[in-house]
């Protein structure tokens, strides 16, 4: 069993349409980090969260400490928000970033 | 905020030379870099970790002699592909840590290089 695992893998949405992405993890974390992937490859960090919620723009991003998951949503979701969004933990004590599966989204207009 | 950026952002090389990638930290010190690579479809993989002024520590499996880093300053790091080989195609992507902020990780866009 994958220590992050996100859902759904792919998704597919009309324009306007509210996403959400979810990621769980099976670790003790100090941080959490939601990433998002181009098509290009290029990487955006969207959001570092280790506790509550945090939001940027049309962008939110949850996290519930005790139920080892976070949810990163979308409102009024655009085409320009095709991409893949990767959640990825820091475990507690340890360097090392552990990266999810990624979650591939197309908004169809 | 803070900002990390490489260069180049794509490369193409013929099979045997080597390839230099440069990863800055544009507005901040960066007391640690680390250094990924992604395989199509696949999820990012950490290649090596490495402090300024020391030398990296490389993950299992991934050859020292082959991915050389240097982390000579703190807004620098760089990583060359010696003696490249179509198997080392990939996207490279570099992150760096600020001292004590260390739940923080900023990202760098990538490199992507095809190896002919």
């Amino acid at each position: 069993k994958n220590e992050v695992e996100q859902s759904p893998q792919n998704l597919t949405a009309q324009e306007g349409e509210f996403i959400t992405i979810n990621c769980s993890y099976s670790v003790g974390i100090s941080a959490l980090h939601w990433l998002q992937q181009h098509p290009g490859g290029g990487i955006v960090s969207l959001f570092m969260l280790s506790s509550g919620k945090k939001k940027h723009g049309r962008l939110i991003a949850t996290i519930n400490i005790q139920e080892k998951h976070s949810s990163l949503h979308i409102t009024a979701s655009h085409p320009r928000d095709s991409a893949v969004y990767i959640c990825a933990v820091r475990k507690t004590s340890y360097d090392k970033v552990i990266f999810g599966p990624g979650t591939s989204l197309s908004v169809i207009p | 905020g803070a900002v990390v950026s490489q260069h180049p952002s794509w490369v193409i090389c013929k099979s045997g030379t080597s390839v230099k990638i440069e990863c800055r930290s544009l507005d901040f010190q960066a007391t640690t870099m680390f250094w990924y690579r992604q395989f199509p479809k696949q999820s990012l993989m950490l290649m090596a970790t490495s402090n300024e002024g020391s030398k990296a520590t490389y993950e299992q499996g991934v050859e020292k002699d082959k991915f050389l880093i240097n982390h000579a300053s703190l807004t620098l790091s760089t990583l060359t592909v010696t003696s490249a080989h179509p198997e080392d195609s990939s996207f490279y992507i570099c992150s760096a840590r600020r001292r004590a902020f260390y739940n923080e990780q900023f990202f760098g866009p990538g490199t992507r290089l095809t190896v002919l």
